[in-house]
């Protein structure tokens, strides 16, 4: 079975700064997506960015950049001039190629300092 | 439209009430999913269903019933609850296969409390 790992359940970074969120997978597929969503206190999910395992590219979504590295099964979020509207709660999540399951890892608090 | 609508957004029921929760969309998507998530846990699935046919159910109680008239609307119908039960539920909708399409699309979910 598929599992994800967010090591850390809070992180903190200052307004304009940079931060990264970590996550890490398990799986024996060779084919599958990853990806970020962000949950702010408004309850709803919200896709961040998208990757393809197929793809040696790490994807970028305005101030969202990925670090995805298959070999170590790694899939880290980087955002970049951090916002407080980013505050939110953030989740990595894998999906097979032909699958209907999205698996979640715990979460991420991301609290932003004014 | 690239939205999936919820209602209600809040719920209060009793251990012996009937109610029904209610999703849709309008995006074509083929699979639509029930999740249940408890406060700053992730969501958990509960229901798949692919061409409005059930295609996963993840061992929920029988107190659950979802259902999925058409390719645009899903329901959860609620009956004899548990206090456990009170979560934030949510639908979520997606092309079959993630090639094809951006991931699932949530709705902003059901905040249901059971008393």
């Amino acid at each position: 079975a598929q599992t994800v790992t967010q090591s850390q359940p809070e992180m903190s970074v200052q307004e304009a700064e940079t931060v990264t969120l970590s996550c890490t997978y398990d799986t024996s597929e060779s084919d599958y997506y990853l990806f970020w969503y962000k949950q702010p206190p408004s309850r709803q999910m919200i896709l961040v960015i998208r990757q393809e395992a197929y793809k040696q590219q790490n994807a970028t979504e305005n101030r969202f950049s990925v670090n995805f590295q298959k070999a170590a099964k790694s899939f880290s979020l980087k955002i970049s001039d951090s916002q407080l509207g980013d505050a939110a709660m953030y989740f990595c999540a894998y999906r097979r190629e032909y699958g209907n399951k999205l698996v979640f890892g715990a979460g991420t608090i991301l609290r932003v300092k004014s | 439209d690239t939205e999936v609508t919820q209602t209600p957004k809040h719920l209060v029921m009793g251990m012996t009430n009937k109610k029904s929760l209610k999703c849709e969309q309008h995006m074509g998507h083929r699979a639509m999913y029930w999740y249940k998530q408890k406060a700053k846990k992730p969501p958990e699935l509960m229901f798949v269903y692919s061409y409005e046919k059930l295609s996963i159910n993840e061992s929920v109680p029988s107190r659950f019933s979802p259902e999925c008239p058409n390719s645009s609307l899903l329901n959860l119908h609620l009956h004899a609850l548990q206090p456990e039960d009170s979560a934030l539920y949510l639908c979520a909708s997606s092309q079959l296969h993630p090639g094809t399409g951006d991931g699932y699309t949530f709705g902003s979910g059901t905040r249901l409390t059971v008393v």
